[in-house]
């Protein structure tokens, strides 16, 4: 079946470093890829999305680009800001409307 | 803008208690999910809808059961109440033509 394994956290950085988060997925045909936010008491928010092999998306800095060849959709930021803590979570759709299927979450905290 | 109302954002319950968790949405989609989140395994499915008096199983149904009476509402039911169902559980929904899924805020509930 479909699955999403993503980095292992807490990952801790200091304001202004470099953010990556690694996700890779498994499954069947051509699948969308998402990551989802979710910030202290809330639920989860859509960051970006690419739906294609070879796009990118992006939003508040963040950006992650579809490579079919290594089933990857890696989360990047270049300057990370307090704000940004947060749980991250990785996740697929095989068409529009269906179910996502989720990894297990990377928990980001950035330090003045 | 699209909301997704859970009716409670905590619930302490008994063990053995029936539990009814409830999700309204306001866009009129077609489709609603139950998950379910624990730390490390990210979100699970438990139940899907994809239309009026219709569901399906996801990968963790067992001790739940929902209901969609109307479009707009969908309600997870715990039938008995065990330690092992402590958890926060999210409701979302997704049009059939989107790709991107709508989240409540999330009901964590203890059962002691």
């Amino acid at each position: 079946g479909d699955s999403v394994t993503q980095m292992e956290g807490p990952v801790t950085l200091s304001e202004e470093a470099f953010l990556t988060i690694n996700c890779t997925y498994t499954a069947t045909g051509y699948p969308s890829l998402f990551w989802y936010v979710q910030y202290p008491g809330e639920g989860l928010q859509l960051l970006l999305k690419a739906t294609k092999a070879d796009d990118k998306g992006s939003n508040k800095g963040f950006e992650a680009t579809y490579r079919k060849e290594t089933t990857s959709f890696h989360l990047e930021k270049g300057s990370v800001q307090v704000s940004d803590s947060a749980v991250y979570f990785c996740a697929l759709q095989r068409y529009a409307g269906n179910m996502l299927t989720f990894g297990g979450g990377t928990r980001l905290m950035v330090k003045p | 803008d699209v909301k997704v109302t859970q009716s409670s954002r905590y619930l302490v319950k008994r063990t053995g208690e029936k539990v009814f968790l409830e999700c309204v949405q306001d866009m009129d989609h077609e489709n609603m999910f139950w998950y379910r989140q624990d730390p490390g395994l990210g979100l699970r499915l438990i139940y899907f809808s994809y239309d009026v008096k219709m569901k399906e199983k996801g990968d963790i149904p067992e001790g739940y059961s929902v209901s969609r009476e109307k479009k707009e509402r969908f309600s997870l039911i715990l039938e008995s109440a065990s330690t092992n169902q402590t958890s926060m559980y999210l409701c979302a929904s997704s049009p059939n033509t989107g790709t991107e899924a709508f989240f409540g805020q999330g009901t964590r509930l203890t059962v002691v």
